[in-house]
């Protein structure tokens, strides 16, 4: 069955980088295109954008540029997420996630989120 | 930005019908999908391209869209569909996804 891995909790402090892994089993994994999805504390789901498994090439949501970005290893299936000079507002989950087919599709399949916090 | 808007909440007693609206210019010519959220809870796709239901999500759900509006019906409402409810979408015109605000439905 379809599994997204993401790696643990992380507290960091403000200025700090953070790198988040999804390591993904299932399927093959430059098939389908990695999502990521940050939802901050009591707040709605936002599309921080997604990766090509294929090609690696990353596409980013407005006000996810610069500081974000995505990677791969596909020796290992695994996506990762770096964010750096990290701020307290980048306090959130942030999920990986796997589309039903192409990245216009629903999203199927979800990682259980890694909680970023970012704290003095 | 394409914006999708959403009831903050609804609430619906059990065993009763409840319909979740989403709203946005031309939806109906858009492919939308809908999400359940548990809190603590990682999303779940309950409906995509409108109205087709993943394995494992009961009958029960149903999903529609049309002109400016995409609903999500859910028939026999039980205590356990209480959860947040998110529509998304992707907009061609940028080339990137868009969630709906969110409604957080109540069982009474």
């Amino acid at each position: 069955q379809v599994q997204l891995v993401q790696s643990g909790f992380d507290l960091r402090k403000p200025g700090a980088s953070v790198r988040v892994s999804c390591a993904a089993s299932g399927y093959t994994f430059t098939t389908y295109p990695i999502i990521w999805v940050r939802q901050a504390p009591g707040q709605g789901l936002e599309w921080m954008g997604w990766i090509n498994t294929n090609t690696g090439s990353p596409t980013y949501a407005q006000g996810f540029t610069g500081r974000f970005v995505f990677s791969l290893d596909t020796s290992v299936s695994t996506a990762f997420l770096q964010i750096s000079s990290l701020k307290a507002e980048d306090t959130a989950v942030y999920y990986c996630a796997r589309p039903v087919t192409t990245v216009t599709s629903g999203v199927r399949y979800w990682g259980l989120g890694t909680l970023v916090t970012v704290s003095s | 930005s394409y914006v999708l808007t959403q009831p903050p909440s609804v609430s619906v007693a059990p065993g009763q019908t409840a319909n979740f609206t989403c709203e946005g210019k031309n939806i109906g010519s858009k492919t939308v999908h809908w999400y359940q959220q548990k809190p603590g809870h990682a999303p779940v796709l309950v409906m995509y391209d409108d109205s087709d239901r993943p394995s494992g999500i009961p009958e029960r759900f149903s999903g529609s869209n049309s002109g400016t509006t995409a609903t999500l019906t859910i028939s026999r409402v039980e205590a356990g569909d209480e959860a947040d409810y998110y529509c998304q979408l992707w907009d061609s015109r940028t080339d990137h996804c868009v969630f709906g605000t969110g409604t957080k439905v109540t069982v009474l």
